[in-house]
């Protein structure tokens, strides 16, 4: 079956310093692979997606994550965290050339960023 | 430019009682959607649309029905409410020219639904 796991519920990062928040997955052939963010009240807002090509990819906010195919992982990264980083991001996959309603969410995980 | 707006934001019902949540986009995407989230369960796939007059289920479509008269509006139904239905629920629309391609989604800010 395929699936998306995100594994920590929350990470907890201080500012300034770096954070990650991991993602793997599980789908037949290529995935189109993508991560989402969600401030309290509001509806998920796209950050960043790999399709192909190069394997680091970045998106808005400073944010990036990194394609790897061996591990089946695709972690979103940020050099340094800032406070108003603090949300909840979702990982999402698609299985390459199926229709966009096979996206598959993870359960999210928390981000907290003290000062 | 709005995006994607939902109908009503919060509302609550009592168990058996039946209402409505209306989604509108003003991107003049082709698909739509509509997802719950539950707590420690990410988001799940009720129904969706491919076009104007088109609808399919889901991953859990029981206890909902959708309708997708005009290309910017759809409608996601409760006939019946049940307390398992007690939920936020998001609607999302993409671009088949390049979000249903590769899988970007717009949401809307969500409608918390309570059932008693």
């Amino acid at each position: 079956a395929q699936s998306v796991a995100q594994p920590e519920d929350q990470v907890n990062v201080a500012e300034g310093n770096p954070l990650t928040v991991k993602c793997t997955y599980s789908v037949s052939g290529n995935p189109y692979l993508f991560w989402y963010v969600q401030y309290p009240n509001r509806g998920l807002q796209f950050l960043l997606k790999y399709i192909t090509g190069d394997n680091l990819v970045k998106g808005s906010y400073g944010f990036e994550a990194e394609f790897n195919k061996s591990q089946t992982s695709f972690h979103l990264k940020k050099p340094s965290a800032l406070v108003s980083d603090s949300a909840l991001y979702f990982c999402a996959v698609r299985p390459a050339y199926s229709s966009a309603s096979k996206i598959i969410f993870g359960s999210g995980t928390r981000l907290s960023i003290r000062p | 430019n709005a995006g994607v707006t939902q109908t009503p934001k919060f509302r609550v019902l009592k168990t058996g009682q039946s209402m409505t949540l209306l989604c509108a986009q003003d991107m003049n995407h082709e698909y739509m959607y509509w997802y719950r989230q539950d707590p420690g369960m990410g988001l799940r796939l009720i129904h969706y649309s491919v076009g104007e007059g088109t609808t399919a289920k889901g991953e859990v479509p029981d206890g909902y029905n959708v309708s997708r008269l005009k290309k910017q509006n759809f409608l996601l139904g409760l006939e019946s409410a049940a307390p398992s239905q007690t939920s936020v629920y998001f609607c999302a629309s993409s671009d088949p020219g390049q979000g249903a391609r590769t899988g970007e989604l717009f949401f809307g800010e969500g409608s918390r639904l309570t059932v008693l």
